[in-house]
């Protein structure tokens, strides 16, 4: 149980492209989930905290108009990186937390890696 | 805010040995203590987690042991196998937020 499927695995676009990103939690409804950044032999660096029906929070230093994040139903969150660059190519990794009163564990999806030419 | 370290950075084990990670954390309100395993190219894989309520929790080849009053909390793995290798990332978190506060990591590799 606790399935997070995560959606492209690999992307390669030109530069100025925006490319949208897919978290679904497969068999838990999920209030809030969670958009991470990870660098080479780094741990994860949290982007945002994405609530379902709310607007997200975005951490210190991360554009929120750059990074839209979209969490329409208990099930489903979108990450979009608009017009990207190079130095927005990364690993970006998602998280979902289940709907249970509590701190309950995140299970994670297994990553996007994004290329930018 | 909350700080985790976490030691070793990478660690080095004879096949069938046993393996230990270590972590602290600062903030007595964090209460919940997971752990993840990441393989290359996959996301983190939630292996292990103790609420601050207990002290111990096993799990076959793995455990997870936690002091409050000393702020810090370990993983134990025995018997250890090739598949264990990979890195592996404590975190922490409290009520307040739910985010987890992560360790730097320590990259496991077993030796055959």
């Amino acid at each position: 149980g606790a399935v997070v499927s995560q959606h492209p695995s690999w992307v390669i676009c030109k530069s100025g492209t925006s490319v949208k990103i897919e978290c679904r939690s497969l068999d838990f409804q999920a209030t809030t989930m969670f958009w991470y950044r990870q660098f080479p032999k780094q741990s994860l660096m949290l982007m945002a905290t994405s609530n379902e029906g709310s607007k997200a929070t975005y951490e210190q230093g991360v554009e929120k108009d750059k990074f839209l994040i979209n969490h329409a139903s208990l099930t489903l969150s979108t990450l979009t990186v608009t017009s990207a660059h190079p130095e927005d190519s990364s690993f970006y990794i998602c998280s979902a937390r289940e709907h249970r009163g509590g701190n309950q564990p995140q299970h994670f999806g297994d990553g996007t890696r994004l290329s930018i030419l | 805010g909350e700080n985790v370290e976490q030691h070793p950075s990478t660690l080095s084990v004879q096949e069938g040995d046993s393996a230990v990670i270590k972590c602290t954390y600062s903030d007595s309100a964090s209460n919940y203590f997971p752990w993840y395993k990441q393989e290359l190219g996959k996301g983190p894989q939630l292996i292990i987690d103790i609420r601050s309520n207990v002290g111990e929790k096993k799990d076959q080849r793995i455990a997870v042991t936690l002091n409050k009053t000393a702020k810090h909390f370990s993983l134990h793995i025995t018997e250890t196998q090739p598949e264990d290798s990979a890195v592996y990332f404590c975190a922490a978190s409290m009520n307040s937020n739910y985010q987890l506060i992560w360790g730097a990591g320590t990259k496991l590799i077993i030796k055959p």
